[in-house]
């Protein structure tokens, strides 16, 4: 059982923003950076925002990322039809010792 | 280019083993914790272990404690995952992982995966 909160979907037409919310505990997000990943169908998830809020070399600034107490969020902006993906948060937990998750929200381009 | 391939899934029967091996090219190996993130058929993500670069410290997820054995082999750049006692929920694609991880400028931890493999399918059935 995931122990950081997303909303199960997301969606929005080309060129809108869309924002998901990851909801966690003093005990991850509370504590330690937010991570977020993006699976593409039928791939391996591929990190798209680390430490909160930065990108790795070659995410478009369309992503971003920001965390406030123990809830962060993932923005994207200018939607785009390949940005139909999966996108989990993550952070590690320091009463589990272990990374955990999100539960995932699944982004849709209408 | 930085690259991981997993290898070593399969069909075994509940109650049997498999090691899964992850083969790293790329990047100095040694210098870096791996972690394996396991994704059941239809369903989100699992973190299951990490290793520290040399060996020393390893953490597994409560759900593989007991069962699952992490190691790695720094002279052979590869990352190993040892599963026992197998049941059908450990049923999953298996990722392995290169971390990152430390104490940023404001004393936070941060612990990301950068880089990871396609995965390798353990199915575990009758």
């Amino acid at each position: 059982q995931s122990v950081l909160t997303q909303p199960p979907s997301a969606s929005g037409t080309p060129g809108q923003r869309v924002t998901i919310s990851c909801s966690g505990s003093s005990s991850n997000i509370g504590s330690n950076t937010v991570n977020w990943y993006q699976q593409l169908p039928g791939t391996a998830p591929k990190l798209l925002i680390y430490s909160n809020n930065e990108r790795p070399s070659g995410v478009p600034d369309r992503f971003s990322g920001s965390k406030s107490g123990t809830s962060a969020s993932l923005a994207l902006s200018g939607l785009q039809s390949e940005d139909e993906a999966d996108y989990y948060c993550a952070a590690w937990d320091d009463s589990l010792n272990g990374y955990v998750f999100g539960t995932g929200t699944k982004v849709t381009v209408l | 280019q930085v690259q991981l391939v997993e290898s070593g899934g399969g069909l075994v029967k509940p109650g049997g083993s498999l090691r899964l091996s992850c083969a790293a090219s790329g990047f100095t190996f040694s210098d870096y914790y791996m972690s394996w993130i396991r994704q059941a058929p239809g369903k989100g993500l699992e973190w299951v272990s990490y290793i520290s670069s040399s060996g020393s410290t390893i953490y597994y997820a409560d759900s593989v404690k007991g069962r699952f054995t992490i190691s790695r082999d720094n002279a052979r750049n590869s990352l190993y995952l040892q599963l026992i006692s197998l049941r059908a929920e450990d049923t999953a694609v298996y990722y392995c992982a290169r971390v990152r991880n430390g104490y940023n400028y404001q004393n936070s931890y941060y612990y990301y995966m950068d880089v990871w493999g396609k995965g390798t399918t353990v199915t575990v059935s009758s």
